[in-house]
């Protein structure tokens, strides 16, 4: 089954740029989705189709996939970002959708 | 507004059943896919089942196949999860979502979930 690889943790500075990895094989033939889940929430979609937001996510919230490896980008992050993110996809392969194992985002 | 609301979770033990319920609405349930993910406590997300528009197409995560059932009444805008021989390894908040659009496989909105314990 495929496979996607995130970061545990990743730690930034407010203001400064995050950037969250999400590696597969081959992922950028597909189409990758970005979630933002914070405590006790449900999931939100920030970025979908490798680089799209929709309506209501800040242009702050950015993504680009190539290769083996599908980036988010946060730019002038805030305290309000500190959240867990996960990428995702659908293997036409299996007719599978599948998660990535998540990252954590702490703003320092 | 869209909105998906979640029911028919709770405590029960291995080996029993238990079904879930997404009552939509808000938008028109009848053309979009529809999803189950679920969270473990304290963990990530794994994708559980999806169903099409129509009923027609529904697809397992390997470790609920055979087990758990998904199913949708257009007629009533809700989506069902029939959990069937449930495991410890099942216990965990799950969320219904629906596809975003027709062309993408992108989840939104979500629904807050609803907790599925399973223990003796």
């Amino acid at each position: 089954s495929y496979v996607l690889t995130q970061p545990p943790s990743v730690s930034v500075a407010p203001g400064q740029t995050a950037r969250i990895t999400c590696g597969g094989n081959n992922i950028g033939s597909k189409s990758v989705n970005w979630y933002q889940q914070k405590p006790g929430q449900a999931p939100v979609l920030v970025v979908y189709d490798d680089s799209d937001r929709p309506s209501g996510i800040p242009e702050r919230f950015s993504g680009s996939n190539s290769g083996n490896t599908a980036t988010l980008t946060i730019s002038r992050v805030e305290a309000g970002d500190e959240a867990d993110y996960y990428c995702h996809v659908w293997d036409s392969g299996s007719d599978h959708w599948v998660f990535g194992g998540g990252t954590t985002l702490t703003v320092l | 507004q869209v909105q998906l609301v979640e029911s028919g979770g709770g405590v029960v033990q291995p080996g029993r059943s238990l079904r879930l319920s997404c009552e939509a609405s808000g938008f028109t349930f009848s053309s979009f896919g529809m999803h189950w993910v679920r969270q473990t406590p304290g963990k990530g997300l794994e994708w559980v089942a999806a169903i099409s528009y129509d009923g027609s197409e529904k697809y397992y995560a390997d470790s609920v196949e055979g087990r758990f059932t998904i199913s949708r009444d257009n007629s009533k805008n809700t989506l069902y999860l029939q959990l069937n021989s449930l495991r410890t390894a099942d216990t965990a908040v799950y969320h219904c979502a629906k596809r975003l659009l027709e062309w993408s496989h992108a989840l939104d909105p979500w629904g807050q979930g609803t907790l599925v314990a399973v223990s003796s």
